[in-house]
């Protein structure tokens, strides 16, 4: 049981936007930045987008991050194919002492 | 560019121990701390612990105390993460990656990752 809430799945057709959501509390989401992470099938997970909302460089801006209160979400515009993969959010829990994970949501581009 | 590099996959007996390296180039070794990640197979993400190279204090997850030691070889860039007392649940991919001073997120850089089969 993961401390972060995403949706275990989620997919849309090609060109079109998906978003994906991530929620938490207080103690994690609430009084800290996010970050997403992007994981190709057997590859590590890469960062894509950073304090809530930006980008590292080489991330294109179809790419964007977002939070209110204790949910953060990821949206992702322009779908590729090449955007299959799982997404992770993560954070730092202040109850915890701990980095803190969502369980991943699998993008299924259609 | 900035690279982690980790050591090969293992094969362990339960109850043996596992000793994974990581081994940073392309940026001062001090001046960023070292996450260890894993993920059973099949599964998400999961915190291991954190390490300053630069005088080797570390913050473990809770889960993981008593059995994991991560320590850092300022001479060669290189971290460790040891596991002891390896049990069937401890099958899974394990990676370091790189974050900043402020010990959490985010993760900007992360290694190739080691399995580990833990198997009799």
């Amino acid at each position: 049981q993961s401390v972060l809430t995403q949706p275990p799945s989620v997919s849309a057709a090609p060109g079109q936007k998906v978003t994906i959501s991530c929620s938490g509390s207080t103690s994690n989401i609430g009084n800290n930045y996010v970050s997403w992470y992007q994981q190709l099938p057997g590859t590590a997970p890469k960062l894509l987008i950073y304090d809530n909302n930006k980008r590292p460089s080489g991330i294109p801006d179809r790419f964007s991050g977002s939070k209110s209160g204790t949910s953060a979400t990821l949206g992702i515009t322009g779908l590729q194919t090449g955007d299959e993969a799982d997404y992770y959010c993560g954070t730092w829990d202040s109850s915890l002492s701990a980095v803190v994970f969502g369980g991943g949501t699998k993008l299924t581009v259609l | 560019q900035v690279q982690l590099v980790q050591s090969g996959a293992e094969v362990k007996k339960p109850g043996a121990s596992v000793k994974v390296s990581c081994k940073a180039s392309g940026y001062t070794f001090t001046t960023y701390y070292i996450h260890w990640v894993r993920q059973a197979p099949g599964q998400g993400l999961e915190w291991m612990g954190i390490i300053n190279p630069s005088g080797g204090s570390t913050s473990y997850a809770q889960k993981l105390q008593g059995s994991v030691t991560m320590t850092s070889d300022s001479s060669t860039s290189t971290v460790y993460m040891e596991l002891s007392s390896l049990r069937s649940e401890d099958t899974a991919v394990y990676y370091c990656a790189r974050g900043p001073i402020a010990a959490r997120p985010p993760f900007d850089c992360w290694g190739q990752g080691t399995l580990v089969t833990v198997s009799s």
